[in-house]
């Protein structure tokens, strides 16, 4: 079985442009959650998507965006890109909301560099 | 507002000894509780958790955790700890109510052969 798949795994951008993240759940999950893992900050909880809606967001600002499609996959957009947003960007998946206890499963991350 | 804490940035242990990585968490009423491993250059990968009853729970590679509703902990325990058992540990909390989880900042774990 696939796990949590993440694209792309680098991705360099210069202050001022978008980025555009991409995550693929596991097969017949449903809910899709973000974090960012900034140096030294742990992990900051940044959106949670469940069958196609958003459920809850973090304390980050309206640049920080995203979407699930009806296939459960999801994408992250940051606008106008600041030095500090570069970190690794995790995504999880998880079983449909209701009926399961919790645990997460992660992808890879994608390094996400602001130069 | 839910929060979870983990005091130390770093546990050094040497190898063959037991170790310890602490975990405090704040949440309304009753929580899930996790712990989650990093090795460098992956995503976390789900080690253990609890949910409701003994409050001892074990989970992957010999790790167990201690779940303390007073003291409102819920820290990561290992009898003999492993040079391969280095890594970034995670402690993570899931507030029921509204299914957000949190995680705390992380705890590397060193340990010395």
């Amino acid at each position: 079985e696939a796990g949590v798949t993440q694209s792309p795994t680098h991705l360099i951008k210069t202050r001022g442009q978008q980025a555009t993240l991409r995550c693929s759940p596991i097969s017949g999950h449903t809910s899709v959650y973000w974090y960012q893992q900034a140096l030294g900050l742990g992990l900051q909880f940044l959106l949670w998507y469940d069958e196609g809606e958003e459920r809850n967001r973090g304390n980050f600002p309206p640049r920080f965006s995203g979407r699930q499609f009806p296939n459960y996959s999801s994408e992250l957009n940051v606008n106008a890109l600041e030095l500090e947003d570069s970190a690794l960007y995790l995504c999880a998946s998880s079983p449909r909301r209701h009926s399961n206890t919790g645990e997460l499963f992660f992808g890879e991350g994608s390094r996400l560099t602001v130069l | 507002a839910q929060s979870v804490a983990q005091p130390e940035d770093q546990v050094n242990v040497a190898e063959g000894n037991p170790l310890t990585v602490k975990c405090t968490y704040s949440v309304s009423g009753n929580p899930y509780l996790f712990w989650y491993v990093q090795y460098p250059n992956r995503g976390l990968q789900f080690l253990l958790k609890y949910i409701t009853g003994d409050n001892l729970v074990k989970g992957s590679y010999g790790f167990e955790a201690e779940f303390n509703k007073s003291q409102t902990s819920f820290h990561l325990k290992k009898p003999s700890a492993l040079v391969s058992d280095s890594a970034l540990y995670f402690c993570a909390v899931r507030d029921r109510r509204d299914d957000k989880i949190i995680f705390g900042k992380g705890t590397r774990l060193h340990i010395l052969p």
